[in-house]
């Protein structure tokens, strides 16, 4: 069983402050990872994805990807309050049909 | 980023009708296309799989036979849900994909049965 695990939350940040997302994964397979944002009653967006071991940044964003210990993560600097929204990991395993496992979500708020 | 298309965005049906979802790709040809559920404050739950010209692969435990999926064209593809009851209800969202792009989402289909 291909497992995704996230912690539910929540996560409380003050507004500035950096917010950091860990997320699990079980398939040592797996060779994508993604960053979902999800607003309440919404659906998920795209934050950024990864497929190296390292970092990657874009703007705010910077998710970083250890595939020795199958981890990856999503940090937020300067938080906003408009940030606040459930994040999802997701992980693609081996191969090109882009079938996703998603974890749970960490709920995420940003305290003005 | 891609744009993703799904209609309706919500839906009210009565108890043993049919409804059907439609998901578009608006900019990019989807060689495949997947289609979710998901329960309030729970995370995506994958239905199936569907490649255009082929039928979808379900995943564990979805009825196939209630959750009727086409995908007709490298652009469309569209769930029925059979027969609906209240434990359907819902939000339902697809998302697509092809060999050179992410997998992008649709906007999501709020589904209530009465």
């Amino acid at each position: 069983q291909k497992e995704v695990e996230q912690n539910s939350g929540p996560l409380s940040v003050p507004e500035g402050a950096i917010a950091s997302l860990n997320c699990t994964y079980s398939d040592r397979g797996s060779q994508s990872f993604f960053w979902y944002r999800q607003y309440s009653g919404k659906s998920p967006e795209l934050i950024m994805f990864i497929y190296s071991n390292g970092d990657k940044e874009d703007g705010r964003f910077t998710a970083q990807l250890n595939k020795a210990s199958q981890y990856v993560s999503l940090l937020i600097r300067d938080s906003q309050p408009s940030d606040s929204a459930t994040y999802l990991c997701a992980v693609m395993s081996g191969g090109s049909n882009y079938k996703l496992t998603f974890g749970k979500g960490t709920l995420l708020t940003v305290n003005p | 980023g891609a744009v993703v298309s799904q209609h309706p965005s919500r839906v009210i049906c009565k108890s043993g009708t049919s409804v059907k979802i439609e998901c578009r790709s608006l900019d990019f040809q989807a060689t495949t296309m997947f289609w979710y559920r998901q329960f309030p404050k729970k995370s995506l739950m994958l239905m199936a799989t569907s490649n255009e010209g082929s039928k979808a692969t379900y995943e564990q435990g979805v009825e196939k036979d209630k959750f009727l999926i086409n995908h007709a064209s490298l652009t469309l593809s569209t769930l029925t849900v059979t027969s609906a009851h209240p434990e359907d209800s819902s939000f339902y969202i697809c998302s697509a994909a092809d060999r050179d792009t992410e997998a992008f989402f649709g906007q999501g289909t709020r589904l209530t049965v009465v």
